[in-house]
């Protein structure tokens, strides 16, 4: 079975400072997709990035990137210039890429980001 | 542009009694998820449409919920005799797949808080 493991339950970052939050996965599939979602305390969930596990490319959105080590089944998240509203629960998740019966996404317990004024 | 809505986004009830929720997912997306979310965990796959048809439900669902999803819109969730490990957060996400087999990104909703007293 997959499963998604966010091994820092909380982190803290100076305001402007740059921060990194670590996810590792586990799969026999080849073709996935990797998210990492943002939920801002009592604030819904929103996309904050996405990884096609058949690209080698990093994935970046202005002050977020990724770090995908496909072989090393681990996704970290890097966050630069961090922001006060960067503070938020961050989620990682994993979805095959064609559905199943099976099929879902699947979510880490969450590493909440502080960000230190 | 409307996002996911959810309604209500709190409910507390008494043990026992019946309880029903609402999502209107984003008008063009003909995927519709059920999650639920505990404190400190991320969310749990509950059941998901593809249009009006049911595709998947997991394990968690017991006999208690249903789910519909009658025109392929606007879906409900309903828990009879709400149980107090029936607290939780539960979230609807929407997305628009272009065939039947290929994943896309869910877009959330705020959820809806349940507490069962």
């Amino acid at each position: 079975a997959q499963t998604v493991t966010q091994s820092q339950p909380e982190m803290s970052v100076q305001e402007a400072e740059t921060v990194t939050l670590s996810c590792t996965y586990d799969t026999s599939e080849s073709d996935y997709y990797l998210f990492w979602y943002k939920q801002p305390p009592s604030r819904q969930m929103i996309l904050v990035i996405r990884q096609e596990a058949y690209k080698q490319q990093n994935a970046t959105e202005n002050r977020f990137s990724v770090n995908f080590q496909k072989a090393a089944k681990s996704f970290s998240l890097k966050i630069s210039d961090s922001q006060l509203g960067d503070a938020a629960m961050y989620f990682c998740a994993y979805a095959l890429l064609l559905m199943n019966r099976d099929d879902k996404i699947i979510f880490g317990k969450g590493t909440r980001l502080h960000i230190l004024p | 542009d409307t996002g996911v809505s959810q309604d209500p986004r709190h409910k507390i009830t008494k043990r026992g009694q019946n309880v029903t929720f609402r999502c209107d997912p984003i008008s063009e997306h003909n995927r519709l998820y059920w999650y639920r979310q505990t404190l400190g965990q991320g969310p749990e796959f509950l059941t998901y449409f593809q249009n009006e048809a049911q595709l998947e439900k997991s394990r968690l669902l017991s006999d208690r919920f249903s789910a519909e999803r009658p025109k392929g819109s606007f879906s409900t969730l309903e828990i009879q005799r709400t149980e107090q490990g029936d607290s939780a957060m539960y979230l609807c996400a929407s997305s628009l797949s272009p065939s039947r087999a290929e994943t896309e990104t869910q877009y959330f909703g705020p959820g809806t808080r349940l507490l069962v007293l």
